[in-house]
Protein backbone atom coordinates (compact mmCIF):
# COMPACT_ATOMS: atom_id res chain seq x y z
CA UNK A 1 0.00 0.00 0.00
CA UNK A 2 2.45 3.03 -1.06
CA UNK A 3 1.38 6.04 -1.23
CA UNK A 4 0.76 7.79 -4.14
CA UNK A 5 3.12 10.01 -5.74
CA UNK A 6 2.04 14.29 -5.58
CA UNK A 7 4.11 16.69 -6.33
CA UNK A 8 4.58 18.51 -3.07
CA UNK A 9 4.17 21.98 -4.30
CA UNK A 10 2.62 24.12 -7.08
CA UNK A 11 1.76 27.24 -7.41
CA UNK A 12 0.13 30.08 -9.69
CA UNK A 13 -1.24 33.24 -10.11
CA UNK A 14 -4.65 34.84 -9.30
CA UNK A 15 -6.61 33.71 -12.21
CA UNK A 16 -4.60 31.31 -13.63
CA UNK A 17 -4.46 27.81 -14.03
CA UNK A 18 -3.30 24.63 -12.04
CA UNK A 19 -2.46 20.94 -12.29
CA UNK A 20 -1.82 18.91 -9.60
CA UNK A 21 -0.94 14.74 -10.48
CA UNK A 22 -1.51 11.85 -8.77
CA UNK A 23 1.29 8.87 -9.90
CA UNK A 24 -0.25 5.48 -9.43
CA UNK A 25 -0.35 1.94 -10.65
CA UNK A 26 -2.19 -0.18 -12.83
CA UNK A 27 -3.53 -1.47 -9.08
CA UNK A 28 -4.82 1.90 -7.84
CA UNK A 29 -5.27 4.57 -10.62
CA UNK A 30 -4.92 2.61 -13.72
CA UNK A 31 -7.20 -0.32 -12.97
CA UNK A 32 -10.42 1.46 -11.06
CA UNK A 33 -12.16 4.57 -11.56
CA UNK A 34 -12.50 5.38 -8.16
CA UNK A 35 -10.23 8.39 -7.63
CA UNK A 36 -11.45 11.58 -5.60
CA UNK A 37 -9.99 14.81 -4.40
CA UNK A 38 -9.85 16.40 -1.13
CA UNK A 39 -8.77 19.88 -0.03
CA UNK A 40 -7.61 20.52 3.65
CA UNK A 41 -6.74 24.13 5.04
CA UNK A 42 -4.70 24.56 8.09
CA UNK A 43 -6.69 22.89 11.12
CA UNK A 44 -9.39 21.48 9.29
CA UNK A 45 -10.99 18.25 7.86
CA UNK A 46 -10.36 17.56 4.19
CA UNK A 47 -13.22 18.34 1.96
CA UNK A 48 -14.69 16.13 -1.09
CA UNK A 49 -13.84 17.97 -4.10
CA UNK A 50 -14.24 15.30 -6.92
CA UNK A 51 -15.13 11.47 -7.04
CA UNK A 52 -15.04 9.08 -9.22
CA UNK A 53 -11.97 10.15 -11.34
CA UNK A 54 -14.14 13.70 -11.88
CA UNK A 55 -17.62 13.84 -10.72
CA UNK A 56 -18.15 17.23 -8.77
CA UNK A 57 -20.34 16.95 -5.81
CA UNK A 58 -23.27 19.46 -5.40
CA UNK A 59 -21.72 22.60 -3.94
CA UNK A 60 -18.21 22.44 -4.81
CA UNK A 61 -17.07 25.11 -7.80
CA UNK A 62 -16.92 24.23 -11.34
CA UNK A 63 -13.50 25.54 -11.11
CA UNK A 64 -12.44 21.99 -10.07
CA UNK A 65 -12.03 19.45 -12.52
CA UNK A 66 -10.57 15.49 -12.44
CA UNK A 67 -9.27 13.64 -15.19
CA UNK A 68 -7.32 10.55 -15.37
CA UNK A 69 -5.21 9.15 -18.16
CA UNK A 70 -3.64 5.31 -17.46
CA UNK A 71 -1.87 4.99 -13.80
CA UNK A 72 -2.13 9.25 -13.28
CA UNK A 73 -4.82 11.25 -12.43
CA UNK A 74 -4.56 15.34 -12.87
CA UNK A 75 -6.74 17.94 -10.35
CA UNK A 76 -7.27 21.21 -12.37
CA UNK A 77 -8.00 24.20 -10.73
CA UNK A 78 -9.19 27.05 -13.30
CA UNK A 79 -9.35 30.95 -12.43
CA UNK A 80 -7.02 29.77 -9.40
CA UNK A 81 -8.38 32.46 -6.09
CA UNK A 82 -6.58 33.28 -3.03
CA UNK A 83 -8.96 30.95 -0.93
CA UNK A 84 -7.80 27.65 -2.63
CA UNK A 85 -4.16 27.96 -1.32
CA UNK A 86 -4.56 24.89 0.89
CA UNK A 87 -3.00 21.09 1.03
CA UNK A 88 -4.77 18.54 -1.83
CA UNK A 89 -4.55 15.04 -1.31
CA UNK A 90 -5.76 12.33 -3.92
CA UNK A 91 -7.48 8.85 -2.80
CA UNK A 92 -7.61 5.81 -4.80
CA UNK A 93 -9.41 2.41 -4.40
CA UNK A 94 -7.32 -0.07 -4.46
CA UNK A 95 -6.76 -4.05 -3.48
CA UNK A 96 -4.77 -4.86 -1.12
CA UNK A 97 -1.17 -6.74 -1.76
CA UNK A 98 -1.40 -9.40 0.83
CA UNK A 99 -2.43 -12.42 0.40
CA UNK A 100 -6.40 -11.78 1.08
CA UNK A 101 -6.88 -9.61 -1.65
CA UNK A 102 -9.20 -7.39 0.60
CA UNK A 103 -10.33 -4.13 -0.69
CA UNK A 104 -8.24 -0.83 0.57
CA UNK A 105 -7.67 2.62 -0.22
CA UNK A 106 -4.88 4.94 -0.50
CA UNK A 107 -4.00 8.79 -0.33
CA UNK A 108 -1.64 10.57 -2.37
CA UNK A 109 1.41 12.24 -0.87
CA UNK A 110 -0.32 15.72 -0.79
CA UNK A 111 0.56 18.86 -2.39
CA UNK A 112 0.59 22.47 -1.30
CA UNK A 113 -0.98 24.78 -3.93
CA UNK A 114 -0.04 28.40 -2.82
CA UNK A 115 -1.62 31.00 -4.64
CA UNK A 116 1.22 33.66 -5.38
CA UNK B 1 -26.36 17.81 6.92
CA UNK B 2 -24.29 14.73 7.84
CA UNK B 3 -22.62 14.70 10.97
CA UNK B 4 -19.78 12.80 12.27
CA UNK B 5 -18.25 13.23 15.84
CA UNK B 6 -15.03 11.26 16.88
CA UNK B 7 -14.31 10.97 20.91
CA UNK B 8 -12.04 8.44 22.46
CA UNK B 9 -8.21 10.58 21.81
CA UNK B 10 -6.03 10.99 24.60
CA UNK B 11 -2.44 10.44 25.71
CA UNK B 12 -1.47 6.62 25.84
CA UNK B 13 1.90 4.95 26.53
CA UNK B 14 3.57 2.96 23.92
CA UNK B 15 1.88 -1.00 24.49
CA UNK B 16 -1.53 0.94 25.41
CA UNK B 17 -4.79 0.48 24.11
CA UNK B 18 -7.56 3.01 23.66
CA UNK B 19 -10.81 3.03 21.89
CA UNK B 20 -12.26 5.53 19.70
CA UNK B 21 -16.04 6.59 19.32
CA UNK B 22 -17.77 8.35 15.95
CA UNK B 23 -21.41 9.23 16.65
CA UNK B 24 -23.48 9.46 13.20
CA UNK B 25 -26.43 11.69 12.56
CA UNK B 26 -27.92 13.26 10.36
CA UNK B 27 -28.39 10.24 7.25
CA UNK B 28 -29.29 6.59 7.90
CA UNK B 29 -26.06 5.21 9.12
CA UNK B 30 -26.38 1.89 9.00
CA UNK B 31 -26.63 1.96 4.24
CA UNK B 32 -23.21 3.34 4.41
CA UNK B 33 -19.78 2.00 4.38
CA UNK B 34 -17.57 3.90 7.08
CA UNK B 35 -13.90 4.74 6.98
CA UNK B 36 -10.92 6.33 9.40
CA UNK B 37 -8.25 8.10 8.07
CA UNK B 38 -4.94 9.72 10.04
CA UNK B 39 -2.79 12.24 9.75
CA UNK B 40 0.18 12.47 11.86
CA UNK B 41 1.34 16.02 12.78
CA UNK B 42 2.28 17.76 10.01
CA UNK B 43 2.39 15.00 7.81
CA UNK B 44 -0.41 13.57 5.04
CA UNK B 45 -3.48 11.94 4.96
CA UNK B 46 -3.22 7.84 5.78
CA UNK B 47 -6.10 5.67 5.12
CA UNK B 48 -6.91 3.47 8.10
CA UNK B 49 -9.44 0.82 7.87
CA UNK B 50 -13.21 0.56 6.42
CA UNK B 51 -15.89 -1.42 7.01
CA UNK B 52 -19.20 -2.67 5.67
CA UNK B 53 -23.15 -1.21 5.79
CA UNK B 54 -23.90 -4.14 7.96
CA UNK B 55 -20.10 -4.82 10.14
CA UNK B 56 -19.70 -7.77 7.83
CA UNK B 57 -16.78 -7.23 5.88
CA UNK B 58 -13.73 -5.20 7.34
CA UNK B 59 -10.46 -4.27 5.58
CA UNK B 60 -6.84 -2.55 7.40
CA UNK B 61 -3.74 -0.94 5.89
CA UNK B 62 -0.72 -2.91 6.37
CA UNK B 63 0.54 -0.62 9.44
CA UNK B 64 -2.33 -1.67 11.60
CA UNK B 65 -3.48 -4.84 10.51
CA UNK B 66 -3.19 -7.34 13.69
CA UNK B 67 -3.73 -4.22 15.90
CA UNK B 68 -6.41 -2.08 15.19
CA UNK B 69 -10.09 -3.11 14.97
CA UNK B 70 -13.12 -1.36 13.17
CA UNK B 71 -16.59 -2.04 14.05
CA UNK B 72 -20.41 -0.51 14.38
CA UNK B 73 -23.19 -0.45 16.24
CA UNK B 74 -26.03 0.48 13.90
CA UNK B 75 -28.39 0.34 16.30
CA UNK B 76 -26.90 3.37 17.95
CA UNK B 77 -25.51 4.98 14.89
CA UNK B 78 -21.42 4.57 16.04
CA UNK B 79 -18.46 3.38 14.21
CA UNK B 80 -15.47 2.25 16.99
CA UNK B 81 -11.41 1.99 16.26
CA UNK B 82 -10.20 -0.41 18.92
CA UNK B 83 -6.30 0.20 18.38
CA UNK B 84 -4.00 -2.30 20.52
CA UNK B 85 0.05 -2.47 20.90
CA UNK B 86 -0.05 1.02 20.22
CA UNK B 87 3.29 2.53 18.83
CA UNK B 88 4.75 6.39 18.72
CA UNK B 89 3.76 6.02 15.01
CA UNK B 90 0.46 5.50 15.71
CA UNK B 91 0.40 9.05 17.28
CA UNK B 92 -2.15 11.39 14.57
CA UNK B 93 -5.46 13.07 14.95
CA UNK B 94 -7.73 10.40 13.55
CA UNK B 95 -10.79 10.96 11.43
CA UNK B 96 -13.83 9.16 10.86
CA UNK B 97 -15.76 9.16 7.92
CA UNK B 98 -18.74 8.33 5.73
CA UNK B 99 -18.82 6.99 1.91
CA UNK B 100 -19.71 8.83 -1.05
CA UNK B 101 -22.76 7.49 -1.23
CA UNK B 102 -24.89 4.03 -0.92
CA UNK B 103 -22.45 1.67 -2.26
CA UNK B 104 -19.62 4.39 -3.35
CA UNK B 105 -16.31 3.86 -3.60
CA UNK B 106 -14.35 6.65 -2.14
CA UNK B 107 -14.67 8.85 0.96
CA UNK B 108 -17.34 12.00 0.63
CA UNK B 109 -17.86 13.40 4.86
CA UNK B 110 -15.41 13.37 7.33
CA UNK B 111 -15.60 14.24 11.07
CA UNK B 112 -13.10 16.99 12.40
CA UNK B 113 -11.47 14.50 14.41
CA UNK B 114 -9.68 13.62 17.51
CA UNK B 115 -6.11 13.57 18.11
CA UNK B 116 -4.24 10.28 19.52
CA UNK B 117 -0.97 10.60 21.23
CA UNK B 118 1.27 8.01 22.34
CA UNK B 119 3.95 8.57 24.49
CA UNK B 120 5.93 7.63 27.40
Amino acid sequence: QSALTQPASVSGSPGQSITVSCIGTSSDVGGYNYVSWYQQHPGKAPKLLIYDVSERPSGVSNRFSGSKSGNTASLTISGLQAEDEADYYCNSYTTSSTYDRSSTHVFGTGTKVTVL
Amino acid sequence: EVQLMESGGGLVQPGGSLRLSCAASRFTFSNYWMHWVRQAPGKGLVWVSRINSDGSRTSYADSVKGRFTISRDNAENTLFLQMNSLRAEDTAVYYCARAISVGGEGIGYWGQGTLVSVSS
